[in-house]
């Protein structure tokens, strides 16, 4: 159990929809960061927010987007849906940036998205 | 540009012997190295770590090494169980403070 909780933990959406993804933080961690884990691939980093301001992209178009809000909780939007936007998408919080100041990054369990 | 390399995409391993998972990497920026093992159905968890100041960091029956020269880092563990079967990354973090995971290591350890 770590703390972090991400809904819905699996949805199917029709390409060409949009999506929004949820993420409640663990408490006290004012860091949160999106991946998507493909099938057979390691998770890969698509943004970061610290203190409800994006810190960090990675190489994702803009259709993907992110808000972080005042009780540090996140979402990640997805628009225009594509076939290759099906994957497992993973929030991870911790109680500030990086894991090379002592900070531990715990993860959610993942919603897996299905585009059709 | 794969950045991270876990070149050996599965490993079968027998209850009580070592297991040494392998991760390659390219940045000589990074500066701080993870691993995390995940479960099906479940997000990663975080195992071990090491900085890049040190070559060996150790906890409990889990043992990291990095060859910085080398840009390699190894996991071991001793000794192996059964509950140790997960997929396991390696995840540098780069100056960014973002994690660069590889492609995973299935590691089946068979009692």
């Amino acid at each position: 159990e770590t703390g972090v909780t991400q809904s819905p933990t699996h949805l199917i959406k029709t390409r060409g929809q949009q999506v929004t993804l949820r993420c409640s933080s663990q408490s006290g961690h004012n860091t949160v960061s999106w991946y998507q884990q493909a099938l057979g691939q390691g998770p890969q980093f698509i943004f970061q927010y610290y203190r409800e301001e994006e810190n960090g992209r990675g190489n994702f178009p803009p259709r993907f987007s992110g808000l972080q809000f005042p009780n540090y909780s996140s979402e990640l939007n997805v628009n225009a849906l594509e076939l290759d936007d099906s994957a497992l998408y993973l929030c991870a919080s911790s109680r500030a940036q990086g894991a090379s100041s002592g900070n531990t990054i715990y993860f959610g369990e993942g919603s897996w998205l299905t585009v059709v | 540009d794969q950045q991270v390399k876990q070149n050996s995409p599965s490993l079968s391993v027998q209850e009580g012997r070592i297991s040494i998972l392998n991760c390659d990497y390219t940045n000589s920026m990074f500066d701080y190295f993870l691993w995390y093992k995940k479960y099906p159905a479940e997000g990663p968890t975080f195992l071990i770590s090491i900085s890049s100041i040190k070559d060996k960091n150790e906890d409990g029956r889990f043992t990291v090494f990095l060859n910085k020269s080398a840009k390699h880092l190894s996991l071991h563990i001793v000794p192996s169980q059964p509950g140790d079967s997960a997929v396991y990354f390696c995840a540098p973090e780069n100056p960014g403070e973002k994690l660069v995971f590889g492609a995973g290591t299935i590691l089946r350890v068979k009692s």
